[in-house]
């Protein structure tokens, strides 16, 4: 098992909230990568942080919002949440944005 | 942008029996071909890279080739097991510039 930890690990939301996904890197990993995965799909990428600054971003609407903190954590930040936004929340850490990225056991977001 | 095709989706093999999938991508500069297998409700789990300055990696009963003119990369499972019912995906990277793309994933079924 890696050492990357994500909260919470289910949560069920509806239409138009707003909600925060956590994710706390492997020790010495300062690059946290955000990836979403709908059911019977490969994951895609959200955004990448590198310490703390955005280092990429994905096909993904700015209501898809998010930060890294001093201690290399993360924060995913979704407003408005529409239905399709249901999916499993996953994100990876590296130990700079070119290695190798080891993933946490996601966040599954229902929205109704 | 990269775009990575897998296949085939779903593969069912006989236990004892050898695996392979098998997975193509876009952009010449990708230099980078993760594979990740990941279990029912878990999350991906690593199991062999490859970057392009070499043809052939082998872990044990996992090895991974790749044809860098072709544009393809193949993962060879031998003699599997049960456990080995999982899905697998892979993936292609620029390090140090692109995310990972992941394909759509094979779901690998070993029957006993």
């Amino acid at each position: 098992e890696t050492g990357v930890t994500q909260s919470p690990t289910h949560l069920i939301k509806t239409r138009g909230q707003q909600v925060t996904l956590r994710c706390s890197s492997q020790s010495g990993h300062n690059t946290v990568s955000w990836y979403q995965q709908a059911l019977g799909q490969g994951p895609q990428f959200i955004f990448q942080y590198y310490r703390e600054e955005e280092n990429g971003r994905g096909n993904f609407p700015p209501r898809f919002s998010g930060l890294q903190f001093p201690n290399y954590s993360s924060e995913l930040n979704v407003n408005a949440l529409e239905l399709d936004d249901s999916a499993l929340y996953l994100c990876a850490s590296s130990s700079n944005f070119q290695e190798t990225q080891y993933f946490g056991p996601g966040t599954r977001l229902l929205v109704l | 942008g990269e775009n990575v095709e897998q296949h085939p989706s779903t593969l069912s093999v006989q236990e004892g029996d050898s695996a392979v999938i098998k997975c193509t991508y876009s952009d010449s500069a990708s230099n980078y071909f993760p594979w990740y297998k990941q279990e029912l409700g878990k999350r991906p789990q690593l199991i062999i890279d490859i970057r392009s300055n070499v043809g052939e990696k082998k872990d044990q009963r996992i090895a991974v080739t790749l044809n860098k003119t072709a544009k393809h990369f193949s993962l060879h499972i031998t003699e599997t097991q049960p456990e080995d019912s999982a899905v697998y995906f892979c993936a292609a990277s620029t390090e140090g510039n692109t995310p990972l793309v992941f394909g759509k994933g094979t779901r690998l079924s070993v029957i006993a």
